[in-house]
């Protein structure tokens, strides 16, 4: 059973425009939930992570918007670029414990 | 400063063979996770080696082992491999006190059973 559902499976931007990626989960233990970028033949890189204790934190261009009681949560791109075309993943895991990853979007930003 | 680093970069083995990678963690970091990514997929949790015992254990059978070494470094040893055991295989670290909170990934090892 995936602990963390992850959509959509692939997206296409243009540059310029929002990139938005969207998870949800059902453990209400999890209490950490990162966003990893990843380019073809490289491990995950962390880019982003939250909290439940706050609904938005920003970065640069990367926002992570956080829903406690829908359990969801989302990574907004702003001005997306060609540099930004890679697989993201969501993941989430209770204090202490192992991660559970989301099954990664393919984002294409088109120049 | 080095970040995560695994060894070998790509290893082709045939069914039934074992197989040993190898990870060195970040500098100063004492916690090391093993993941599996199958293609297309999310990383799936293998086990993780903290004060050179396994601290915790994912889904995986008892085929996969590891160990942790002094230096903290680790090894991941698959047996009787199987052509499913085909994926990216990665390492990530972690800092002291931390636990599984931040976790910085290595490139990963390619392992291909034929």
């Amino acid at each position: 059973q995936q602990q963390v559902k992850q959509s959509p499976q692939s997206l296409i931007v243009q540059k310029g425009g929002i990139s938005i990626i969207n998870c949800a989960y059902e453990n209400t233990a999890f209490d950490y939930f990162p966003w990893y970028q990843q380019f073809p033949g490289k491990g995950p890189a962390l880019l982003i992570a939250i909290r439940p204790d706050v609904s938005e934190k920003k970065e640069g261009r990367f926002t992570i918007s956080f829903n406690k009681s829908a359990k969801q949560f989302s990574l907004h791109i702003m001005d997306s670029q060609p540099g930004d075309s890679a697989t993201y993943f969501c993941a989430a895991n209770p204090r202490g414990n192992q991660f559970y990853f989301g099954t990664g979007t393919s984002l294409t930003v088109i120049p | 400063d080095a970040g995560v680093t695994q060894s070998p970069t790509h290893l082709i083995k045939t069914r039934g063979q074992q197989v040993t990678l190898r990870c060195s963690p970040k500098s100063g970091h004492d916690t090391v996770s093993w993941y599996q990514q199958a293609l297309g997929q999310g990383p799936q949790f293998i086990f993780q080696y903290y004060e050179e015992e396994e601290r915790q254990r994912g889904n995986f059978p008892d085929r996969f082992s590891g160990h942790q070494f002094p230096n903290y470094s680790s090894e991941l040893n698959v047996n009787a491999l199987l052509l499913g055991d085909s994926a990216l295989y990665l390492c990530a670290s972690s800092p002291p006190l931390a636990f599984t909170d931040t976790q910085y990934f290595g490139p990963g090892t390619r392992l291909t059973v034929l």
